[in-house]
Order: C-alpha cells, then sequence, then structure tokens
C-alpha cells in the first residue's frame, strides 16, 4: 500500500527558516509534490521533484530522497502569509490518483 | 485563463434529498477527480476520470455517483445525502494523472 506521513502542526517565527518533513511509503514512484493550502481555500501547487536533490524556488525549496523515501520543504524568510497547510502528495503507483498526506499546519508567529 | 469552476461554494441541505456539485475546467484536461477534506484525514479521493465516460472509484465511493459525457464537465451527485457526507469537497484536474493538479475552489457541504 501508499502512506504519507507528515507532521501535523509546526510554529515558526517571522523571518525564520522552517523545514516541513515528509515520509512516503510506495511500491513505485512517479515523483512527489508539495501543495499550499490557506484556511478554506483550494490547495495550489508548489513544487514538484522527480529526482534526488533540492529544488529551489524563490523562498520555497523542495529535497527528494528516494532511497530513503523522504522529502522536504524549505520555507525561508518567513512571512505572515505563509501561515497555511502544506500537503505532501504522491501519484500511485498505477497512475490513477494522487494520494495526499493529511498536511501540516504552519503558524507563523511575529 | 486557467480554471476550475466548482459550485456552490456552500451547500446546506437535508438528509436524503439529492444534490449535485458542478465542476468544469477550461484547460483540455483529461483527467478530472474529486475529494472530499476532512479534518485530520486529508484529502481523501471519492472518483476520478481518465477520459470522457470513463470513470473510476477512489478510496471512499460509497454514497455518491460521478458522471463525464463531456471532457470539461465532471458532476459529483449526492442521491441521498447523510450528515456522514457533511464535508469539504474539491474537484481536480490535471493534463495527466502524474501532473500538478488544478482545484476548484471547494464545496463545504452541510448534511443535517
Amino acid at each position: 500500500g501508499q502512506n504519507i506521513d507528515q507532521p501535523t502542526e509546526m510554529t515558526a517565527t517571522e523571518g525564520a527558516i522552517v523545514q516541513i518533513n515528509c515520509t512516503y511509503q510506495t511500491s513505485g514512484f512517479n515523483g512527489l509534490f508539495w501543495y499550499q493550502q490557506h484556511a478554506g481555500e483550494a490547495p495550489t501547487f508548489l513544487s514538484y521533484n522527480v529526482l534526488d536533490g533540492l529544488e529551489e524556488k524563490g523562498r520555497f525549496s523542495s529535497f527528494l530522497s528516494r532511497s530513503k523515501g523522504y522529502s522536504y520543504l524549505l520555507l525561508k524568510e518567513l512571512q505572515m502569509k505563509d501561515s497555511a497547510s502544506y500537503l505532501c502528495a504522491a501519484p500511485n503507483t498505477g497512475g490513477f490518483k494522487t494520494i495526499f498526506g493529511a498536511g501540516t499546519r504552519l503558524f507563523v508567529k511575529a | 485563463e486557467a480554471q476550475v469552476t466548482q459550485n456552490p461554494r456552500y451547500l446546506i441541505t437535508v438528509t436524503g434529498k439529492k444534490l449535485t456539485v458542478t465542476c468544469s475546467q477550461n484547460m483540455n484536461h483529461e483527467y478530472m477527480s474529486w475529494y472530499r477534506q476532512d479534518p485530520g484525514l486529508g484529502l481523501r479521493q471519492i472518483y476520478y476520470s481518465m477520459n470522457v465516460e470513463v470513470t473510476d472509484k477512489g478510496d471512499v465511493p460509497e454514497g455518491y455517483k460521478v458522471s463525464r459525457k463531456e471532457k470539461r464537465n465532471f458532476p459529483l451527485i449526492l442521491e441521498s445525502p447523510s450528515p456522514n457526507q457533511t464535508s469539504l469537497y474539491f474537484c481536480a484536474t490535471s493534463g495527466r494523472v502524474s501532473e500538478k493538479l488544478f482545484f476548484g475552489s471547494g464545496t463545504q457541504l452541510s448534511v443535517l
């Protein structure tokens, strides 16, 4: 089966750096996604990793280690507007659906 | 502008009264999907469609129906809603299954 685990909540300070971890178990691999979701709104795409290593996109970076079944999302120079849930997700091995983790709620405090 | 239009945004209904949540996309995508989101459980797939007239069950299909008569539309039908279907629903689409998903704005459904 497939399973995605990520912490339930994290708190960080404005201007700081935060790392949100995700571990996944799949019998195959089709890449790993990160989505951002503000309360009451739809998820929006942040990043996609299919090869090992770090992908940087402005203040946000995402890392993947396929051998360890591990990914993280790194948010730098945190802003209050970064308070949201961050969803780790992976297409399943049959390629018919995307499996989501339960999400990590990030609280950014002043 | 690429859009996934989902309606209604909020819906309150009573047990047993049939309802339909509509979803339409203008991106000419083949893949469309419905998810429900509940606190602590994350997004769970209800049904998906790989193309016109091709639909299949996701992880939590009980109590739901879908149809895909046109490429752009993928309505979710609750023939006899029950209180345990109270949830936040999202329609999503992508060019192919393994590509990033574009989500509708969501439908907050309450079944009394």
